[in-house]
């Protein structure tokens, strides 16, 4: 049972490249997040999921989109890099209140 | 949008005493709050929670208070140890959304 798994753990980028996070869970859990967190502040949630199939905005969505084709897997997309979306990304799945967090994809851009 | 932000963004504590974290929230309709405890590189930790109809809640060496009236919420952590030393969220949960406080960094000094 290896929870929450994120890839890459570090990955840098160019101003307008693109790339995927990948985040998958084998808890079998219907509730999913992507988190933000830039130095010295909290978590901003980005996207989340209720469910395979259903994906929602959360606070700070501009620039990323997710998708939920199945209950493992809500990977993170980046279509055109900015200078802004360099943070420290967090994939968590929620049961009840309880939530398990990934340990993190580190991104630049520049 | 949400608002759940701490008093404080640092605290430093002698080993062995008492520490209360604070955490104040805007938002009247919050199902549930959490306490998360996040060392440097590694994703969020539950620590405890405490549903909205609850006004305290112990674990070990841990008690989190509610005061909906003013909208406050604190974390207790009796008897601090070196290993405690960390950043601690609040976080509450609002039908599916789930939102973080910026952070208190907790120093124990020995």
């Amino acid at each position: 049972n290896a929870g929450v798994t994120q890839t890459p753990k570090f990955r840098i980028l160019k101003i307008g490249q693109s790339m995927t996070l990948q985040c998958t869970q084998d808890m079998n859990h219907n509730y999913m997040y992507w988190y933000r967190q830039d130095p010295g502040m909290g978590l901003k949630l980005i996207y989340y999921s209720v469910g395979a199939g259903i994906t929602d905005k959360g606070e700070v969505p501009n620039g990323y989109n997710v998708s939920r084709s199945t209950t493992e897997d809500f990977p993170l997309r980046l279509e055109l890099a900015a200078p802004s979306q360099t943070s420290v990304y967090f994939c968590a799945t929620l049961v009840s209140t309880e939530a398990f967090f990934g340990q993190g994809t580190r991104l630049t851009v520049v | 949008g949400e608002s759940v932000g701490l008093h404080l963004p640092t605290l430093s504590v002698q080993e062995g005493d008492n520490s209360i974290i604070n955490c104040a929230y805007s938002n009247s309709a919050s199902d549930y709050f959490i306490w998360y405890k996040q060392e440097s590189g590694k994703g969020p930790q539950f620590i405890i929670d405490i549903r909205s109809n609850m006004d305290k809640r112990q674990g070990q060496r841990v008690t989190v208070l509610l005061n909906k009236t003013v909208k406050h919420l604190s974390l207790q952590i009796a008897a601090t140890q070196p290993g405690d030393s960390a950043v601690y969220f609040c976080a509450d949960i609002i039908g599916n959304q789930f939102y973080f406080g910026t952070g208190t960094s907790l120093t124990v000094i020995p």
